[in-house]
This record gives C-alpha cells, sequence and structure tokens, in this order.
C-alpha cells in the first residue's frame, strides 16, 4: 500500500526567505504526485502535480518541486515566501488506476513571520 | 478546470440526527467519487469510494452504516451521517476525476459540527 511522509510537522519561515517542504512516498508503481495548500477553515487548492516528463514541476503561487525517484522525494519549493503562504501544507500521491483515489501526508503547518 | 461542488458548507445538527451532504460534479460525469474525513489538525483520510449505479467501496475501519453513501447518477454522489455524535464532527470533502490522464477535482468541503 502506498504512504506519504511530511517529516516536518510545523515550519517557521521569515517572510521573504526561502521555504522547503519534505515529501517522501512509497509507492509500487510510477507515482502521481501532487501538493495541496490548505488556508485555515477551507478547502483544498492544488499547487502542482507530477505525473510524467520533467521532474521539476511548476506551479502556481511560485512556487514548484522536484521528483526525485531515487529518493522517493517530491520536495516543494518557494524562493521567497509571502505572508500569505502561511498555511498548511499536504504532499499527495495518487493512482490514476483508481481514478485518484489519493493517499495524504500527515501535512506540515507553514508559519510565516514578518 | 472541471468543477465539484459541496453542499452544504456548514452545518450544525443535533446529536442522533441524520445529516446529508451532497457532491455534484458541475461540468463533467463523474462515475467515481471520492469521499474524505479531516479531523481537526489532521489529515485526510479516505473513507469511501462512491461507484455510480453500485455499492460503495470502504475503507477499513469505516462503519458502512453509519455512512451511507449514494451515487445515485453520474453527476451526484451523497454521504449521510447517521444518528449523528459529538465525535463524528469533523471535516468532510469530496473528489472527483473527470477522467482521462488528469487529476480528481475537490469539492469546498463540509464542516460538521454535531451538538
Amino acid at each position: 500500500a502506498q504512504s506519504v511522509t511530511q517529516p516536518d510537522i510545523h515550519i517557521t519561515v521569515s517572510e521573504g526567505a526561502s521555504l522547503e517542504l519534505r515529501c517522501n512516498y512509497s509507492y509500487g508503481a510510477t507515482p502521481y504526485l501532487f501538493w495541496y495548500v490548505q488556508s485555515p477553515g477551507q478547502g483544498l487548492q492544488l499547487l502542482l502535480k507530477y505525473f510524467s516528463g520533467d521532474t521539476l514541476v511548476q506551479g502556481i503561487k511560485g512556487f514548484e518541486a522536484e521528483f526525485k525517484r531515487s529518493q522517493s522525494s517530491f520536495n516543494l519549493r518557494k524562493p521567497s515566501v509571502h505572508w500569505s503562504d502561511a498555511a498548511e501544507y499536504f504532499c499527495a500521491v495518487g493512482e490514476l488506476a483508481a481514478g485518484n483515489k489519493l493517499t495524504f501526508g500527515g501535512g506540515t503547518r507553514v508559519l510565516v513571520k514578518p | 478546470g472541471a468543477v465539484v461542488s459541496q453542499h452544504p458548507s456548514r452545518v450544525i445538527c443535533k446529536s442522533g440526527t441524520s445529516v446529508k451532504i451532497e457532491c455534484r460534479s458541475l461540468d463533467f460525469q463523474a462515475t467515481t467519487m471520492f469521499w474524505y474525513r479531516q479531523f481537526p489538525k489532521k489529515s485526510l483520510m479516505l473513507m469511501a469510494t462512491s461507484n455510480e449505479g453500485s455499492k460503495a467501496t470502504y475503507e477499513q475501519g469505516v462503519e458502512k452504516d453509519k455512512f451511507l453513501i449514494n451515487h445515485a447518477s453520474l453527476t451526484l454522489s451523497t454521504l449521510t451521517v447517521t444518528s449523528a455524535h459529538p465525535e463524528d464532527s469533523s471535516f468532510y470533502i469530496c473528489s472527483a476525476p473527470p477522467g482521462g490522464n488528469t487529476e480528481a477535482f475537490f469539492g469546498q468541503g463540509t464542516r460538521l459540527t454535531v451538538v
């Protein structure tokens, strides 16, 4: 069975600093990988996804992620964080064959200091 | 992109009553929809897969009689929380895949509070 691990429960970063959120997955086949963001009390917004092709994926809001098969990782990065990036971030692995049933990581809460 | 609408966004109900949550795909047909649950400050856990025209597939540990799922048409799945109790209070969110090589789209979620 697939699983997703986000090692960092909380990360605090200063506004303008860079951000990297870690994600490791376990999956038997080629994974379909996603990063979602959730603001307090809100639903999920898709930041980016990886299905195939270029392993460096660009997303919305200035985020990018790199798929590294050898490390089973899909880390999310942003060069310069804005206060509005404070939120909960979820990494997920999906089964396209099962119509995109997703397994989520535990989430990382990002706090942005002024 | 494809749109999935979930209703209601918030509901407060009394203990012992039942609550129905709807998930609609507005501009595509979905033979499959997924229901997730999110406890406060926790991640999302898949509860069940809703299948149009057949029974839902529940994940291990999810009570079928407690969480009734009906996928009556190609655009609508409903989740009914029966005889709700305070421990059922949670954020419930659905998703639906449009098909093909693309991701599933999420509804806005429903925050259920049982008092």
